[in-house]
């Protein structure tokens, strides 16, 4: 089993939309979380972090469950240039500080 | 300001072919890491720097990989004897501080695309 499972989709939403994707990882030990941005063929950049309580940039707002393990990102009111791949990405205690990623989300926003 | 570069950008080899891929970390930034994404999945860890010296190398697939970084700054990741299913981008990424950071921000490079034939 993977540590960090994300639903690969894609997702397909109109310009304005709102879209969620949810994240599960596996080893309660984890301490740091993350959600990435990837580009087609370009390199991962960090969108935000996810704290416990929660927290929101903008149009993006991140959640985090630590009981059920569960991580999650809102995208509100849709942009074309939201149209990437979304990476959750957890750090373990154990691993040190190598990141941990999820095989990432693929969003499509279409005008 | 540079962020992380790599070199080269694309690379081909044959089969059994030995490769040397170069990173060149953010100036000053204490910690180097590489990964491996094969297509369609995240990137996976393959070995961690804390500056010359290598504390981390649990990722590594094979004896095949070998990673140096001699002086605390540029990074070469070297695969000898290159298999088909080491196709992959190889990712070089730099945070400014030590392991024990949990928040540490890591910066990527644009990544060596290598196809083994």
């Amino acid at each position: 089993r993977k540590e960090v499972e994300q639903d690969p989709g894609p997702f397909n939403v109109p310009e304005g939309a709102t879209v969620a994707f949810n994240c599960t990882y596996s080893n309660s030990a984890s301490q740091s979380f993350f959600w990435y941005r990837q580009d087609c063929r370009k390199e991962p950049k960090l969108l935000m972090s996810v704290y416990s309580s929660g927290n929101e940039d903008g149009r993006f707002t991140a959640q985090l469950n630590r009981a059920s393990q569960y991580i999650s990102l809102l995208i509100r009111d849709s942009k074309l240039s939201d149209s990437a791949t979304y990476l959750c990405v957890v750090r373990d205690a154990q691993a040190g500080t190598a990141l941990i990623f999820g095989k990432g989300t693929t969003l499509s926003v279409s005008s | 300001g540079a962020g992380v570069s790599q070199s080269p950008r694309y690379k081909v080899a044959k089969r059994g072919q030995d490769v040397a891929l170069r990173c060149d970390p953010i100036s000053g930034h204490v910690s180097l890491f590489w990964y491996q994404q094969a297509l369609g999945q995240g990137p996976e860890f393959l070995t961690y720097f804390q500056n010359e010296a290598q504390l981390d190398k649990s990722g590594l697939p094979s004896d095949r990989f070998f990673a140096e970084r001699p002086e605390g700054s540029v990074s070469t990741l070297k695969i000898q004897r290159t298999q088909q299913e080491d196709s992959a981008v190889y990712l070089c990424a730099s945070s400014r501080d030590s392991r024990v950071s949990a928040r540490s921000e890591q910066f990527f490079g644009p990544g060596t695309r290598l196809t083994v034939l």
